[in-house]
């Protein structure tokens, strides 16, 4: 299967400022990946499908101003969550079909 | 639409004992069904899939998972259970009607005592 890299594991940024987050599929060209948030102790839920080369396909509910995805190349997608505060505070994962990167745990203070 | 519900939200077995974790999909097209593990803040290990072949589907660390279409079940189970799988557990439905979208059911935390 794929094998997902995700970068950062954690980070923790101050409110207003951006932090990206990258999905890179190392072995695997992936027109399509997939972004999803999982807030403690629940379930994934999705945010959005990235598609490479052209824009994002968000699930309802979701900002898209707030969480740009960029899908530049068949191997790497970036979700950039803007103007964070402190309830996007929150673990993100991507995954290339069914298979998952290591996640970031954004914690925004 | 396709959905996903796990039937119990926490599981405690002995270890050494046997596992069963439930799960039941509703989906209107042949759906794939997977079982994930997730260990406290890390990603998803996926333990098996299902995807239109053998009903019986063996998976990694002992793990297998029956799909029954007249249930609408895909049960996951594990003879014996080890220290190392308590953990958080997912089940998982996909159909190409849906975009092949992952739909997750909300998940079965998995407690082994000693």
């Amino acid at each position: 299967g794929a094998v997902v890299s995700q970068h950062p594991s954690r980070v923790i940024c101050k409110s207003g400022t951006s932090v990206k987050i990258e999905c890179r599929s190392l072995d695997f060209q992936a027109t399509t990946m997939f972004w999803y948030r999982q807030f403690p102790k629940q379930s994934l839920m999705l945010m959005a499908t990235s598609n490479e080369g052209s824009k994002a396909t968000y699930e309802q509910g979701v900002e898209k101003d707030k969480f740009l995805i960029n899908h530049a190349s068949l191997t790497l997608s970036t979700l950039t969550v803007t103007s964070a505060h402190p309830e996007d505070s929150s673990f993100y994962i991507c995954s290339v079909g069914a298979f998952f990167g290591q996640g970031t745990r954004l914690t925004v203070v | 639409a396709q959905s996903v519900t796990q039937l119990d939200s926490h599981v405690s077995v002995s270890e050494g004992t046997p596992v069963l974790l439930r799960c039941n999909y509703s989906s209107s097209y042949s759906p794939s069904l997977f079982w994930y593990v997730q260990h406290p803040n890390k990603g998803l290990q996926l333990l098996l899939k299902y995807t239109s072949a053998a009903t019986l589907v063996k998976g990694i660390n002992g793990f297998e998972a029956e799909f029954k279409k007249s249930e609408t079940s895909f049960h996951l189970t594990k003879p014996s259970a080890h220290m190392s799988d308590a953990a958080e557990y997912f089940c998982v439905v996909s159909t190409p009607a849906a975009g092949n979208k992952l739909t997750f059911g909300g998940g079965t935390r998995v407690l082994v005592k000693p």
